[in-house]
């Protein structure tokens, strides 16, 4: 099984460049999620799919959008990158939205210039 | 928001059994705790997860106390490859979702 993956592993964006953030998870989990981890900080919930269908903002969802594509994969999209969303990015699915553990991706490393 | 405090790093040994405590007084009745493991260049890795007293499986415990305000994960007879950073969730059960990880504490194990 591959898990949870993710693609790019590495991008640079210059400012206001535009990109989307591929996930995919082969476990036919039901709920999946988009973190940002900064250097000193937790991880930070950007936006989650609780179910195929349905997407809901996190604590820090300004400047990104996400689509459900269907069950196995989410994708997160930076319309106008600017520095502030240099950061490691990652995708997480879980079999439902509560009381389980998720299982993460390997991470994209963003870097805005 | 819930608001979790680790301390940033420990060092121990191989053998010793570690114990992390995170803080996090305002948790909320249905809150639930989730330890996780990170490597350099990973994605974090689910550990352990509970709600109160104790929990043990095949790698580690967890405890949590009556009053729910902190958790310590147990790692019992470290080894080198237990050198990473870890983790505290605090996650709702209810409600709009809004999880807090803590800033993480990075273990260094040493022979």
């Amino acid at each position: 099984n591959a898990g949870v993956t993710q693609t790019p592993k590495f991008q640079v964006l210059k400012t206001g460049q535009s990109m989307t953030l591929q996930c995919a998870q082969d476990m036919n989990h039901n709920s999946m999620y988009w973190y940002r981890q900064d250097p000193g900080m937790g991880l930070r919930l950007i936006y989650y799919s609780a179910s195929e269908g349905t997407t809901d903002k996190g604590e820090v969802p300004n400047g990104y959008n996400v689509s459900r594509l269907n069950k196995r994969e989410f994708s997160l999209r930076l319309e106008s990158a600017a520095p502030s969303q240099t950061s490691v990015y990652f995708c997480a699915s879980r079999l439902q939205s509560r009381n389980y553990g998720y299982t993460f991706g390997s991470g994209t490393r963003l870097t805005v210039v | 928001l819930a608001k979790t405090t680790q301390p940033i790093s420990m060092d121990s040994y191989e053998g010793q059994e570690v114990n992390i405590t995170c803080s996090h007084n305002n948790i909320a009745t249905n809150d639930y705790i989730t330890w996780y493991q990170q490597f350099p260049s990973q994605g974090p890795r689910f550990i352990i997860q509970g709600y109160k007293t104790k929990v043990t499986n095949e790698v580690a415990s967890l405890f949590i106390p009556a009053d729910r305000k902190s958790s310590t994960l147990s790692l019992p007879r470290v080894s080198l490859s237990d050198t990473a950073v870890y983790y505290c969730l605090v996650e709702p059960t209810g409600g709009s979702y809004i999880p807090t990880f803590g800033r993480g504490t990075s273990l260094i194990v040493h022979p």
